[in-house]
């Protein structure tokens, strides 16, 4: 099984920070990773797909890079309800798993 | 608007078993996998499997296997997951979630069911 590692966690910022969460999978998964965001007693929300393709909707904040093993998740500039968990997921191959998750809080 | 509505919340003893359904609107049924995912309290999140609602096939995660069965009724457009010889560390919310083939991602959930087994 593709095991994936996210850090930091947990991560402290400030509204206006520009915050970056990495994720590596133990693998190669090329492109076949995508980022979630989850609040407390909410489903996960897809953010991005595919490691850089933005979801509809998602404000254009959010933006993700890397293929391969290495890649990151980036909000360039953190809004009052940006503040949640995050998970990287891939999708290369079954079991498709999750990163342990990233709990972003206010600083 | 696409939706994916779950059954409401379970309590059962160990070795029980429990069926999770997610019922689907907005979209064509049979189109797109259904994806179940499961969060343990205070926990990250955890694959289970997936069911193709079109031909019925499966595919779980090894640690389920033989505990877990997926099923559909496309004629109600509803997904199942069954989890049978239930243990407390089954207690989780369970998710289904829509796979966008086009992107190989989980873009649409359902609230998420909690399961609780507890003697």
């Amino acid at each position: 099984d593709i095991q994936m590692t996210q850090s930091p966690s947990p991560l402290s910022a400030s509204v206006g920070d520009r915050v970056t969460i990495t994720c590596r999978a133990s693998q190669s998964i090329s492109n076949y990773l995508n980022w979630y965001q989850q609040k407390p007693g909410k489903a996960p929300k897809l953010l991005i797909y595919a490691a850089s393709s933005l979801q509809s909707g998602v404000p254009s904040r959010f933006s993700g890079s890397g293929s391969g093993t290495d890649f990151t998740l980036t909000i360039s500039s953190l809004q009052p309800e940006d503040f949640a968990t995050y998970y990287c997921q891939h999708s290369y191959s079954t079991p498709y798993t999750f990163g342990q998750g990233t709990k972003l809080d206010i600083k | 608007q696409v939706q994916l509505v779950q059954s409401g919340a379970e309590m059962k003893k160990p070795g029980a078993s429990v069926r999770v359904s997610c019922m689907a609107s907005g979209y064509t049924f049979t189109d797109y996998y259904i994806h179940w995912v499961r969060q343990a309290p205070g926990q990250g999140l955890e694959w289970m499997g997936w069911i193709n609602p079109n031909s019925g096939g499966t595919k779980y995660a090894q640690k389920i296997l033989g505990r877990v069965t997926m099923t559909r009724d496309t004629s109600i457009n509803t997904a199942y997951m069954d989890l049978s010889r239930l243990r407390s560390d089954d207690t989780a919310v369970y998710f289904c979630a829509r796979f966008y083939s086009s992107g190989w991602s989980l873009d649409y959930w359902g609230q998420g069911t909690l399961v609780t087994v507890s003697p």
